[in-house]
């Protein structure tokens, strides 16, 4: 069965520094592997998402992910964090059509 | 991206009540919708899978009889809470895949309320 991992539940990062956030995958494939964020009562806005190609991905919002395999990683990144990037960051994986499964997500605070 | 839009935002209803939320896509055809449920603080667990013009496939622990899940055509889905109690309250979001697209897009979200 495939799983999401994301180990950090909170992060804070100061405004203007850069952002990582953590995630690990377990699938016996090769996955389809997303990065969606969500403001609070929201719903899920996708940031950029891994097929297959390239394994830096470029999204929205000035995010970026990179896939490894060996790893099992794909961790999104931002180079400068913005006020407006709080919220909370939830990476999935799927195998296609078949339905996405979540990690517990990680909570962004930036802090001024 | 596809728009996936779903209604009501919030609805409050009282305990022993039925409560419908629709999910509809709007500018493509969703062969297949999913239903999610999110606890506060916590990640979305997946429901149940829809499929136009079939029955609902549910995952383990998710009652059927109380989760009543129709997709009767393909733009919308609806699910609906059978004589809902204060612990159905929580924030279901669905999301839709078409024939081509390997990518779910997502509503908004409904925050439901029993009181």
């Amino acid at each position: 069965a495939q799983s999401v991992t994301q180990p950090d539940i909170h992060i804070t990062v100061s405004e203007g520094a850069s952002l990582e956030l953590r995630c690990n995958y377990s699938y016996g494939a090769t996955p389809y592997l997303f990065w969606y964020v969500q403001s609070p009562g929201q719903g899920l806005q996708l940031l950029l998402k891994y097929f297959s190609g390239d394994t830096l991905v470029q999204g929205i919002k000035g995010f970026e992910a990179e896939f490894k395999r060996s790893q099992s990683s794909f961790n999104l990144r931002k180079p400068s964090v913005h006020w407006s990037d709080a919220a909370e960051y939830f990476c999935a994986v799927s195998s296609g059509y078949s339905t996405l499964t979540f990690g517990k997500g990680t909570m962004l605070l930036v802090s001024p | 991206g596809a728009v996936v839009s779903q209604h009501p935002s919030r609805v409050i209803c009282k305990s022993g009540t039925s409560v419908k939320i629709e999910c509809r896509s709007l500018d493509f055809q969703a062969t297949t919708m999913f239903w999610y449920r999110q606890f506060p603080k916590q990640s979305l667990m997946l429901m149940a899978t829809s499929n136009e013009g079939s029955k609902a496939t549910y995952e383990q622990g998710v009652e059927k009889d109380k989760f009543l899940i129709n997709h009767a055509s393909l733009t919308l889905s609806t699910l609906t809470v059978t004589s809902a109690h204060p612990e159905d309250s929580s924030f279901y979001i669905c999301s839709a895949t078409g024939d081509t697209n390997t990518e779910a897009f997502f509503g908004q979200g409904t925050r439901l309320t029993v009181v």
